[in-house]
């Protein structure tokens, strides 16, 4: 069965630095993978996704994925936070049966 | 602009009850997902569907069934309630050609079983 690993609960950046999410995934055949976000009081929203090719994916807020097969990870990457970026972020994992998974989310604390 | 609705923001219900939470999409999607979410366990799948009248277990099916008579609407149901399954349930959609993970999410239903 396919799993994913978000090893930080929380992730504290000052605004205006990079930031890293970090997801680790484990799944049979090829992975597809996403990122998802969640603010506070709202709906959970899609932010990127990972099928093939590059491995390098952009998506949306700035947000972008690097994906890296020979470490089975799939990290969340920004070149400069907002404070606005404050938020829980899930990333997830398709199996070829299309069950979807989900790791337990980290919450990204932008301070100004 | 894309829609997925949920029936109820909060819902509370006693021990046994059977319980019906309802999900529609406006986008016409094949894909339909239930999930729940609680704190520490991220999001957990408990059902989805590719099709009308088609389902699939996810990975915690116990104590749920569902129902997808028209390809808008997906409904879950607790056959009898319990406490352990107070949590917030989410509905997601999305279009096949997404490799079938969830596209757009539901504002979610908050359910209490007391």
């Amino acid at each position: 069965a396919q799993s994913v690993a978000q090893p930080e609960d929380q992730v504290n950046v000052a605004e205006g630095n990079p930031l890293t999410v970090k997801c680790t995934y484990s799944v049979s055949g090829n992975p597809y993978l996403f990122w998802y976000v969640q603010y506070p009081n709202r709906g959970l929203q899609f932010l990127l996704k990972y099928i093939t090719g590059d491995n390098l994916v952009k998506g949306s807020y700035g947000f972008e994925a690097e994906f890296n097969k020979s470490q089975t990870s799939f990290h969340l990457k920004k070149p400069s936070a907002l404070v606005s970026d404050s938020a829980l972020y899930f990333c997830a994992v398709r199996d070829r049966t299309g069950k979807s998974t989900f790791g337990d989310g980290t919450t990204l604390t932008v301070k100004p | 602009d894309v829609k997925v609705t949920q029936s109820s923001r909060y819902l509370v219900k006693r021990t046994g009850e059977k319980v019906f939470l309802e999900c529609v999409q406006d986008m016409d999607h094949e894909n339909m997902f239930w999930y729940r979410q609680d704190p520490g366990l991220g999001l957990r799948l408990i059902y989805f569907s590719y099709d009308v009248k088609m389902k699939e277990k996810g990975d915690i099916p116990e104590g749920y069934s569902v129902s997808r008579e028209k390809k808008e609407r997906f409904s879950l149901i607790l056959e009898s309630a319990s406490t352990n399954q107070t949590s917030m349930y989410l509905c997601a959609s999305s279009p096949p050609n997404l490799a079938g993970g969830p596209r757009y999410f539901g504002p979610g239903t908050r359910l209490t079983v007391t």
